[in-house]
Order: C-alpha cells, then sequence, then structure tokens
C-alpha cells in the first residue's frame, strides 16, 4: 500500500530534550516536506527537500532540523524543543514538478511542557 | 511573500443546505490545489485545477478558479455529515518558485 509514515504518533516532552520525528514514504517520491498545523494557521511549510541531500528552508524553520539521505526518509530533528513548538506535525511527499498533489502522513502531536 | 487567505474561517450548516470556502491569493497562480482533513485525519487530496475560469465537479462538490488564477472557490451542494471537516486550498505561484502555498483552512459542521 502506497503511504507515508511517520513516528511516533503521538510524544509529550520536556522544554531542551532533543527528540526526532521520522517520515518514510514508498512511492518512490522525489519531494518531501515538513508542515505544522496550528489553530487558525493552516499548514505552514518548516522545510523541504528536493532529492536526496537537497534541503531547504520554508517558512517557519527556525528550531528544526532535517536531513535526507535516502530517498524514502526524511526526519524533522528539534535539537532543544520548546513549547512554542507544540503543534500537530505532517509529513508529506510527491513527485517533484508543479502539478502533483501531496500525500500527507497520518501526522504527530507534539507537546512540550 | 506569496499568501492565499481562506474565508470563512468555521461556517456551522444545517444537513441539507449548501456551503460555499473561497480562497484568494495576492499573487497570480499557476495552479490550485484542494484538501480534505477530516477531523483526527491528515489532509487528502481532492483536486487541482490549472487552467483559468476552469470549473470541475465531483458528485456534489464544485471547483472554480478563477479567471485571473487570484481565486478559487468549492462549493458543496446539499452537505451531508460525511462532509465535516477543514477544507484547505494550496495554490502555487512560479514567481516564488512553485512553492505550494496553502490557506489557513475552513472548517465545516454539519447539524443532522
Amino acid at each position: 500500500e502506497a503511504q507515508v509514515t511517520q513516528n511516533p504518533r503521538y510524544l509529550i516532552t520536556v522544554t531542551g530534550k532533543k527528540l526526532t520525528v521520522t517520515c518514510s514514504q514508498n512511492m518512490n517520491h522525489e519531494y518531501m516536506s515538513w508542515y505544522r498545523q496550528d489553530p487558525g494557521l493552516g499548514l505552514r511549510q518548516i522545510y523541504y527537500s528536493m532529492n536526496v541531500e537537497v534541503t531547504d528552508k520554508g517558512d517557519v524553520p527556525e528550531g528544526y532540523k532535517v536531513s535526507r539521505k535516502e530517498k524514502r526518509n526524511f526526519p524533522l530533528i528539534l535539537e532543544s524543543p520548546s513549547p512554542n513548538q507544540t503543534s500537530l506535525y505532517f509529513c508529506a511527499s510527491s513527485f517533484w514538478g508543479n502539478t502533483y498533489e501531496q500525500y500527507f502522513g497520518p501526522g504527530t502531536r507534539l507537546t512540550v511542557t | 511573500g506569496q499568501q492565499v487567505m481562506q474565508i470563512p474561517q468555521y461556517q456551522h450548516v444545517q444537513e441539507g443546505e449548501d456551503f460555499t470556502t473561497y480562497c484568494n491569493s495576492s499573487t497570480t497562480l499557476s495552479n490550485i490545489q484542494w484538501y480534505k482533513q477530516r477531523p483526527g485525519g491528515h489532509p487528502v487530496f481532492l483536486i487541482q485545477l490549472v487552467k483559468s475560469g476552469e470549473v470541475k465537479k465531483q458528485k456534489r462538490l464544485t471547483f472554480q478558479f478563477g479567471e485571473a488564477k487570484k481565486n478559487s472557490s468549492l462549493h458543496i451542494t446539499a452537505t451531508q455529515t460525511t462532509d465535516v471537516g477543514t477544507y484547505f486550498c494550496a495554490g502555487r505561484d512560479m514567481e516564488y518558485g512553485n512553492k505550494l502555498v496553502f490557506g489557513a483552512g475552513t472548517i465545516l459542521r454539519v447539524k443532522s
């Protein structure tokens, strides 16, 4: 089954404790992206990657890191989480190009206390 | 920078009533996509519009792309409880590297 998977689905952590949210897709998509969803603000892009070893900042990259060492994986790293990073995070993937739809993972709800 | 505004933010309708959400871009778009997110779920692609003035239908859903390619709408005829969720538009602008920018979404609730 074609899908995007994320882990963990739920995470409660404390300020400053490094964490990684994994994302994996099995559709051979070149493009992968991370979004955060907050009430009233929609989906805001954090980072994206057009292919292996190619990543770039989205609209809200501060406090986040990513890597793309393999085509299928695109982990999101919070080196020192803060309470303002409490949010619902989605990973998405698609073929590269301006006409392809994005496939979203199930989401990761992160709470930073 | 590129902005995509979506209204209304929230709408509560009686089952059987119609519903419309509107999307407006600050720049001319190369295309626009619509997604639906069910409560507790993730966004799922509905449709893409590319041509100026384009109209597409999916059963009770009608999607329109404005003549100037700066606005779009989604209209649902005779809403059902299965229509509940958040509807997002997302536009691409070639001047901004065809980046996909999402609107804030419209939350639809349906009273049965």
